[in-house]
């Protein structure tokens, strides 16, 4: 298996620009998770899905933050408008079930200008 | 509220040199505790789990154990790409299940 995958591996973008990260969790897995890291707040979990649904998005910055899982197989987590505390990296992982046991892709480094 | 505390933040270890890394948690009961290493530029990778106190798990160099309020990760003879930054997380019962993690230990080991 290619493990997590994730899309784009950089993005540098403009203050008030859309950002779109993608990802596609290993195949069988039933949870994903979308985690934002920081050196100042560490690895924090944004949003979880169980079988494409979300089920607590308790960690979503604020409304300018949103994730959909359409299918089983892909993810996205759009920013809109992005700001320049924005940027940081941007995880994917994926288990089975809600586990400890999670496998995360490459990240996306975000830079905000 | 749960809290997973990771020390020392930062250790320096010559080749050959052993030492441990420390996980403490404070939860209302523990489902399971887990251990992962990240290199810089990637994604953390998963090394252990560990559900119940006395249970150790060994891969290479390294060994995990657990207590009723911590867990160690010992490092055996390190080398240098043993150098990583050695994430813990806890999972609890009840609630929602999700693990939290901590700000983990970043180690560093020269030749």
């Amino acid at each position: 298996d290619a493990g997590v995958i994730q899309s784009p591996r950089h993005e540098v973008t403009e203050m008030g620009q859309e950002v779109t990260l993608r990802c596609k969790p290993i195949s069988g897995h039933n949870s994903l998770f979308w985690y934002r890291q920081t050196m100042m707040r560490g690895l924090e979990l944004l949003i979880y899905f169980n079988n494409n649904v979300p089920i607590d998005d308790s960690g979503m910055p604020e409304d300018r933050f949103s994730a959909k899982m359409p299918n089983a197989s892909f993810s996205t987590l759009k920013i809109q408008p992005s700001e320049p505390r924005d940027s940081a990296v941007y995880f994917c992982a994926s288990s089975i079930g809600v586990s400890g046991e999670q496998y995360f892709g490459p990240g996306t480094r975000l830079t905000v200008t | 509220e749960d809290q997973v505390t990771q020390s020392p933040e930062a250790l320096r270890l010559q080749e050959g040199e052993s030492s441990s890394l420390n996980c403490s948690y404070t939860v209302s009961g523990l489902r399971g505790l887990f251990w992962y290493r990240q290199d810089p530029g990637k994604g953390p990778e998963f090394l252990f789990t560990l559900y119940s106190a006395g249970e150790e798990k060994e891969k290479e160099r390294l060994k995990a154990t657990l207590t009723k309020k911590e867990s160690f990760l010992h490092i055996t003879a390190p080398k240098p790409e043993d150098s990583a930054t050695y994430l813990c997380a806890v999972q609890t019962r009840g609630g929602s299940y999700i693990p939290t993690f901590g700000r983990g230990t970043s180690l560093i080991v020269h030749p």
